[in-house]
């Protein structure tokens, strides 16, 4: 069965200060692992999606690495604006469903 | 381009009751995915359609049903209504139902059960 672990589940920062998040997956043939971000009273909003192993993405402060048992979201210099959940998903076989994990709270303080 | 849109936003109901959600993907979309946000269980996927035919369903009881209109639009429905439904139902939607295809999501329709 496909399955994806986040951690931690809540994670304060301070302005500035670098961190990472964590997500474990077990999966039958990776066809995909994304990253998204979800604000309080909205939708998911898409970040990143990591096929194969090695590779990694990044957009502004954030970068997304993948290897063949985990991901990361790695938040650089991260200011208030970053406060949000950051979910991570698989897709598994081809015709499965995409399955979440249940995200990371990332609280950024000035 | 307009985004997947969700009807309503906000509702509330009482046990026993139905409910029918609405769902408008993005033009072009053919498949259409649901998924319910609860904060103790996260993101749980309900089902999926493509071309009017379900294509994926998760592992919640019969009262939780869904359909797809030529035009893609989609909607479900919860039957006798339970206070464990309370919860964020989202809709997402993407070109086609195949591959690693990203999902795009609507702002949701939060559902309160008294």
């Amino acid at each position: 069965e496909d399955q994806v672990t986040q951690s931690p589940e809540a994670l304060r920062l301070q302005e500035g200060e670098s961190s990472s998040l964590n997500c474990s997956y077990t999966v039958s043939g990776l066809r995909g692992l994304f990253w998204y971000r979800q604000d309080p009273g909205k939708g998911p909003e898409f970040l990143f999606t990591l096929y194969s192993a090695g590779e990694e993405k990044e957009k502004e402060r954030l970068k997304a690495t993948l290897t063949k048992k985990e991901s990361f979201l790695h938040i650089t210099a991260p200011k208030p604006e970053d406060s949000a959940t950051y979910l991570c998903a698989v897709r598994g076989q081809a015709g499965t469903a995409l399955i979440f994990g249940k995200g990371t709270t990332l609280s950024v303080s000035s | 381009k307009a985004g997947v849109t969700q009807t309503p936003r906000y509702l509330i109901k009482t046990r026993g009751q139905q409910v029918t959600l609405s769902c408008s993907p993005i033009s072009g979309h053919r498949s259409v995915s649901w998924y319910q946000q609860t904060p103790g269980q996260g993101l749980q996927f309900l089902f999926e359609y493509f071309s009017e035919t379900q294509r994926n369903k998760g592992n919640f009881p019969g009262r939780f049903s869904g359909r797809q209109f030529s035009n893609s639009r989609s909607e479900m429905n919860v039957s006798t209504l339970e206070l464990g439904d309370s919860a964020l139902y989202l809709c997402a939607s993407t070109p086609s139902g195949s591959g690693a295809n990203v999902l795009t999501f609507g702002a949701g329709s939060r559902l309160t059960v008294l």
